[in-house]
């Protein structure tokens, strides 16, 4: 069975620092995964995501991601930490992988990001 | 992408009464899919309602407590039943569009019970 696993639940930056957000995965099977942002009191967007195209996938707001199958891991990265930044970061994987959709999505517990000025 | 909505958007209920959660979506989607995430939590999965099929659900979640409806492909609700404080949460819809292999959510219906 997939499973998510966060490292830190959470994590401080000053603004303009390197922005570091660790996420392992466990996938019998080559995985589909996910991150996805949350702003209080706002549902949860799309970030960026793997779906075994090219292993650097970059993201919105100057986010991005590395799949390393040896490491089993996808973290978030991004150059320039800004203020806006500061929310709830989830990495997810999918349960379903070659079907051509998702199916059920397991999250890790999550990633608060505190932005420092 | 897809614009989601979904009502209530927040609401406050007393012990033993049900509240139903609509989902609605600005495009024609197969897969359905309703989440909880409790305070302080992660996102955990209640069931997937696709369109003409009876709802799917998680281990721990049931149809009595959680029922769920799928009449069309732009539609959903999720009923949470006989409520109690334990079921203050977070509930979330998301949809996946055709091709895309991703999932978007609406922006969550927050309940609290007293």
């Amino acid at each position: 069975a997939q499973s998510v696993t966060q490292l830190g639940s959470h994590v401080s930056v000053s603004e303009g620092a390197l922005v570091l957000l660790r996420c392992n995965y466990s996938s019998s099977v080559p995985p589909y995964l996910f991150w996805y942002v949350q702003y209080p009191n706002q549902g949860l967007q799309l970030l960026l995501k793997y779906t075994s195209a090219a292993t650097l996938v970059k993201g919105i707001n100057g986010f991005e991601a590395e799949f390393k199958k040896s490491e089993t891991s996808f973290h978030l990265t991004k150059p320039s930490a800004h203020m806006s930044d500061a929310a709830e970061y989830f990495c997810a994987v999918s349960d379903r992988v070659g079907s051509g959709n998702t199916g059920k999505l397991i999250f890790g517990q999550g990633t608060t990001l505190q932005v420092k000025p | 992408s897809a614009v989601i909505s979904q009502k209530p958007s927040r609401d406050i209920c007393q012990r033993g009464t049900s509240l139903t959660i609509q989902c609605q979506v600005d495009s024609q989607v197969t897969m359905m899919f309703w989440y909880r995430q409790q305070p302080g939590q992660s996102l955990t999965l209640i069931a997937t309602a696709n369109q003409g099929s009876e709802a799917t659900y998680e281990s721990g979640f049931v149809i009595d407590k959680f029922p769920i409806s799928r009449p069309n492909l732009t539609f959903s609700t999720l009923t949470v039943s006989n409520m109690s404080p334990e079921d203050s949460s977070i509930y979330l819809c998301s949809v996946e569009l055709g091709g895309e292999e991703t999932q978007y959510f609406g922006p969550g219906t927050r309940l609290l019970v007293l």
